[in-house]
């Protein structure tokens, strides 16, 4: 099975910062790499895939990169509804994992 | 517009079986591919198991297998997830979710449901 490993699992930042969320899977998945944005009591949104490419109707501050094993989202100018919890997941096989999430807090 | 609408919160013994309904509205059943995702409080996204298009048949997570059962109701439009055996690991909040309409296998979840708390305790 394909392990995705995030990092960090929490992060703290300030409105305007930029942060950047990686993952990492245990083998090579080319580009096959989707990105959620899970609010507090919500279920998850699709926020990227593949790996760079920005869903409909999602702020362009968000950006994906990366293929292969490393991967990562950015949040350029992070925002108060940013606050959240990311979660990474393949599409390259199954079964279908997900990374163990970073949960964003704004200062 | 697609909508997932999943059944309510429910409790159960150890032991015992739970099913969670899933009902599509905005376009049939045949067109998705629903999928089953679960979340352990304070835990990550953990996917359960789903349809796959291109083999026609539902696919399951080997550490659900023989426990856990999908199937589809066409003529309500509802999709099912049956987990029996139930232990305390099981409480969780159970998502299904879809991708977009006619997709092909190994896509995103685009379209979910809003989480039915299945809840394990004697």
């Amino acid at each position: 099975d394909i392990q995705l490993t995030q990092s960090p699992s929490f992060l703290s930042a300030s409105v305007g910062d930029r942060v950047t969320i990686t993952c990492r899977a245990s083998q090579g998945i080319a580009s096959d790499l989707a990105w959620y944005q899970q609010k507090p009591g919500k279920a998850p949104s699709l926020l990227i895939f593949p790996a760079y490419n920005l869903q409909s109707g999602v702020p362009s501050r968000f950006s994906g990169s990366g293929s292969g094993t490393e991967f990562s989202l950015t949040i350029s100018g992070l925002q108060p509804e940013d606050l959240a919890t990311y979660h990474c997941q393949h599409l390259n096989g199954y079964p279908l994992t997900f990374g163990g999430g970073t949960k964003v807090e704004i200062k | 517009q697609v909508q997932l609408v999943q059944s309510g919160a429910e409790v159960a013994k150890p032991g015992a079986s739970v099913r969670v309904s899933c009902k599509v509205s905005g376009y049939t059943l045949t067109e998705f591919s629903i999928h089953w995702v679960r979340q352990a409080p304070g835990e990550g996204l953990e996917w359960i198991g789903g349809f796959d298009p291109d083999q026609g048949k539902m696919i399951y997570a080997q550490k659900f297998r023989g426990r856990v059962t999908l199937t589809e109701d066409t003529s309500t439009e509802t999709a099912y997830m049956a987990l029996s055996n139930l232990r305390s690991a099981d409480t969780a909040v159970y998502f299904c979710a879809s991708d977009h309409p006619s997709s092909g296998s190994f896509s995103p979840f685009v379209f979910w449901g809003q989480g039915t708390l299945v809840t394990v305790s004697s």
